[in-house]
């Protein structure tokens, strides 16, 4: 079965530190990748998407991913976190069918000012 | 003009009661679904409806019932609600019409507490 593994339960940064949230994937076809972000006691907004192409992908708020078939991973990166960026990450890939998400567990990133 | 809701937002309930969370999209999509992320904040998916017709079906209890009036609400009905049910729901739509990676609009979740 498909799975998505997000290695950092909880990271700790200082204000203008660079992020880097590691996510490795299971499935070794044709993958469309997912971050997505949820702010404290809010829902999940979507933060940048992989399907094709260029495997830097570029999201909102300054946030980045690279995709990287050898490793099936897909890790996001920012160069110079904010507070605001305090909130929980969630990494998913399409499922076979394409017809669901599949999550990892999650990364809580707590950025402190 | 909230793209997906949810009712309620909170939701306290006794164990054993039967409750009911209905989520309504405005974006024109045509499938919709539940997600279920627990105390840990892992979120899995529970039901997909493409179409009003149901296409995903996890293992989840038969207390809980998805019901698809249309493509616009997908609703939630719990039976007999158990402490293990204590979570957050979340609704989410798509467009199935376009290409497979299009993203997934979620809802602002309902926070089901059973005492």
């Amino acid at each position: 079965a498909q799975s998505v593994s997000q290695h950092n339960h909880h990271v700790i940064l200082s204000e203008a530190a660079s992020l880097e949230l590691g996510c490795n994937y299971s499935y070794g076809g044709t993958v469309n990748l997912f971050w997505y972000v949820q702010y404290p006691g809010q829902h999940l907004q979507l933060l940048l998407k992989y399907f094709s192409g260029d495997p830097l992908v570029k999201g909102i708020k300054g946030f980045e991913a690279e995709f990287i078939k050898s490793k099936f991973s897909f890790n996001l990166r920012k160069p110079s976190v904010q507070w605001s960026d305090t909130a929980e990450y969630f990494c998913a890939v399409k499922n076979q069918a394409g017809t669901a998400l599949i999550f990892g567990k999650g990364t809580t990133l707590s950025v402190s000012s | 003009d909230t793209a997906v809701s949810q009712t309620p937002k909170y939701l306290v309930t006794q164990m054993g009661n039967d409750k009911s969370i209905k989520c309504e999209q405005n974006l024109g999509h045509d499938t919709m679904y539940w997600y279920k992320q627990d105390s840990k904040k892992f979120l899995k998916i529970m039901f997909s409806y493409n179409n009003k017709e149901l296409i995903i079906n996890e293992t989840v209890p038969n207390r809980f019932s998805p019901k698809s009036p249309d493509k616009a609400h997908l609703n939630l009905h719990i039976n007999s609600l158990e402490l293990g049910d204590s979570a957050v729901y979340f609704c989410a739509s798509t467009d199935s019409g376009g290409s497979s990676y299009n993203e997934q609009f979620f809802g602002p979740g309902t926070r089901l507490t059973v005492l």
